[in-house]
């Protein structure tokens, strides 16, 4: 059964960093494509990040250059590094991994954590 | 970056009906399109992937349309338990992935 917890969520400082993680179980991080994925209180579902089987990483213009994602193969964990965190950065963080098809392209989001809050205030 | 807009933003409906959601995209999309629900204090799970493929397991009362620019999401007869916000999703090409705003559906 395909399992993903993630953990680290807490109040930071605005400029502070944290980083949360997603440990992964019932399958191969390293192997497929894994997302994460924010929700600002009461708003909508905001795409921040993805890395690829290959290690190709995407992010959002709103973190770029201030996230990393990355992974660990032998905990079999995900990881966001988040660095120079501001108020906006405050949401539920999913974790999720997702499903693409080579041949179409097809490609979604299957499974999910049951998210990690961080909040950014002073 | 692909923006993505749904209507309406929040609807009513009572147990039985037939709903539909739009979702529109900026650019053409093909059918790189899916379709999450999420519950309150609940992670999103997938509805519908590449347009109107439905993820199994989800009831057969989704369907999902569409290709290119315009799209919809149709509950044919509305149960209690599917109160929920929905949200489509493009994937096309290259991240990133945009969201739709979501739509709030709830019972009357």
């Amino acid at each position: 059964e395909v399992q993903l917890l993630e953990s680290g969520g807490a109040l930071v400082q605005p400029g502070g960093s944290l980083r949360l993680s997603c440990a992964a179980s019932g399958f191969t991080v390293s192997t497929n494509y894994m997302t994460w994925v924010r929700q600002a209180p009461g708003e909508g579902l905001q795409w921040v990040s993805v890395i690829y089987s290959d290690g190709k990483t995407y992010y959002a213009d709103s973190v770029k250059g201030r996230f990393v994602i990355s992974r660990d193969n032998s905990k079999n964990t995900l990881y966001l590094q988040m660095n120079s965190l501001r108020p906006e950065d405050t949401a539920v963080y999913y974790c999720a991994r997702d499903d693409y098809f080579k041949d179409t392209g097809y490609y979604y989001s299957r499974h999910w954590g049951q998210g990690a809050l961080v909040t950014v205030s002073s | 970056d692909i923006q993505m807009t749904q209507s309406p933003s929040s609807l009513s409906a009572s147990v039985g009906d037939r709903v539909t959601i739009t979702c529109r995209a900026s650019q053409s999309i093909g059918r790189q399109l899916n379709w999450y629900q999420q519950k309150p204090g609940k992670a999103p799970n997938i509805l519908i992937y590449a347009a109107s493929s439905l993820q199994s397991g989800v009831p057969s009362r989704f369907g999902g349309r569409g290709s290119g620019t315009d799209f919809t999401l149709t509950i044919s007869s509305l149960q209690p338990e599917d109160s929920a916000t929905y949200y489509c999703q493009q994937s096309y090409t290259s991240p990133p992935f945009t969201f739709g705003p979501g739509t709030k559906v709830d019972l009357k």
